[in-house]
Order: C-alpha cells, then structure tokens, then sequence
C-alpha cells in the first residue's frame, strides 16, 4: 500500500548512543520532514528536505542530522543521545512545498533515552 | 512570524453534544490553517484545510471550521459529537519555510 513508513516505531536505547530512526515514502513525494512531539509542545520540525541531497534546519535540530539520497528514504539520526531527546519522531512528507501545503504523517516512533 | 494558540488543552462533551474546538492564529501575511487530528498512538490525519477561497471549510467526518480574519480565528466546530471522534485536535498555520507550525492541542474527550 501507499503511504509513510517510519521504523521501529518503539525503540529505547542509553544516553551516549547512536540511533537511526527510519522513514520511507511511497508517493515519490518531493518534500520530507521529521518534526518531534513533547507534552506541552505540539510538534516542533527538526529537518526538512525539499529534495534528494537537499535538507534544511528547522526549529530543534541540534544533536541530530538527516540525510536523503534517495526521494524516498528520509533517515534521521542522533549521533550521541540524551535523555532530552526522549521523544515521539514523526516523519511526514508532501508533493510540493509551501505552507498551504497539508503533510502526510507517518505513525510515528515512540524513542526512550535512559 | 507565524503562530497559533489552541486556547483549550482539554474539552469535554456528551455523545451526541456539539463539539467547538477553539484556535486563533497569528500571521503576517494570509495564512493557510489546517486542523489535524490524532489518535492514540497513531500518526495526524488531515482533517480540513483554509486556503483563502470559501470562510466556511468542510473537512472529514463532519467537521467544519470557519476562518474570521477580524477575530484571528478558526474554530473547529461539529454537530453531534460520536465515541469515535475521541483523540487530540491540532490547529496548524503554514510557515514561511514551507513548513507547518503546531498548536499545542486540544485533547477531546467524549462521554457516553
């Protein structure tokens, strides 16, 4: 089926780790986002992509990187947890960018940092 | 910059009730409003979308919301509340990034 595949959806690791959250489209959409929600926050974008080998900053991207060589691969990584980061990772995407844009999300990937 | 403030973290409504999901927005230019909606450990699913046509926007299962630009505002309103609509509403503004910018949401609670 079409859609946005994010893997695993449950994962708990320790502080100092490095951990790879996966996410995977079947639309060949052009843009991809990966955005992390906190009680209290809503959710708050890390990166974005508007492109293969095109990725952008978005409000909280410190202590992660993102990398995107193929349209439909969206991988985020945190190179050395913290227990801040303790989160839920949503990935989501859309054919075109531009704020009038809705975004399709994924299920999420609930990530427990001890 | 833009911005948007759900001004209730939790309603609560008996099956059958009218539901009003309440959100004003900040924009410095004419914005493009969303809602979403999620449940339990699931993704956001669009519920409806403003794009400066129709003040009056029909989304999904029922629900509608209206866009007052003199009241900066765009409450999600529906009928008759169901037991299914129980999940947490976002009220979501485009951003000039080409992102989207989250309210904090409002948890929806239906009793039977």
């Amino acid at each position: 089926d079409a859609g946005i595949t994010q893997s695993p959806r449950y994962k708990i690791t320790e502080t100092g780790r490095q951990v790879t959250l996966m996410c995977h489209q079947t639309w060949s959409h052009s843009y991809m986002f990966w955005y992390r929600q906190d009680l209290g926050h809503g959710l708050r974008l890390i990166y974005y992509s508007a492109a293969a080998d095109i990725t952008d900053k978005g409000e909280v991207p410190d202590g992660y990187v993102v990398s995107r060589s193929k349209t439909e691969n969206f991988p985020l990584t945190l190179e050395s947890a913290t227990r801040s980061q303790t989160s839920v990772y949503f990935c989501a995407s859309s054919d075109l960018g531009g704020g009038d844009q809705p975004q399709h999300f994924g299920d999420g990937t609930r990530l427990s940092i001890l | 910059a833009q911005s948007v403030t759900q001004l209730d973290s939790h309603v609560s409504v008996s099956e059958g009730t009218p539901v009003l999901l309440r959100c004003n927005y900040s924009s410095s230019y004419s914005p493009s409003l969303f809602w979403y909606v999620q449940h339990p450990n699931k993704g956001l699913q669009l519920l409806l979308k403003y794009t400066s046509a129709a003040t009056l926007v029909k989304g999904i299962n029922g629900f509608e919301a209206e866009f007052k630009k003199s009241e900066t505002s765009f409450h999600l309103t529906k009928p008759s509340a169901h037991m299914s609509d129980a999940a947490e509403y976002f009220c979501v503004v485009g951003g000039s990034q080409g992102n989207l910018i989250f309210g904090k949401g409002t948890k929806l609670s239906v009793k039977p």
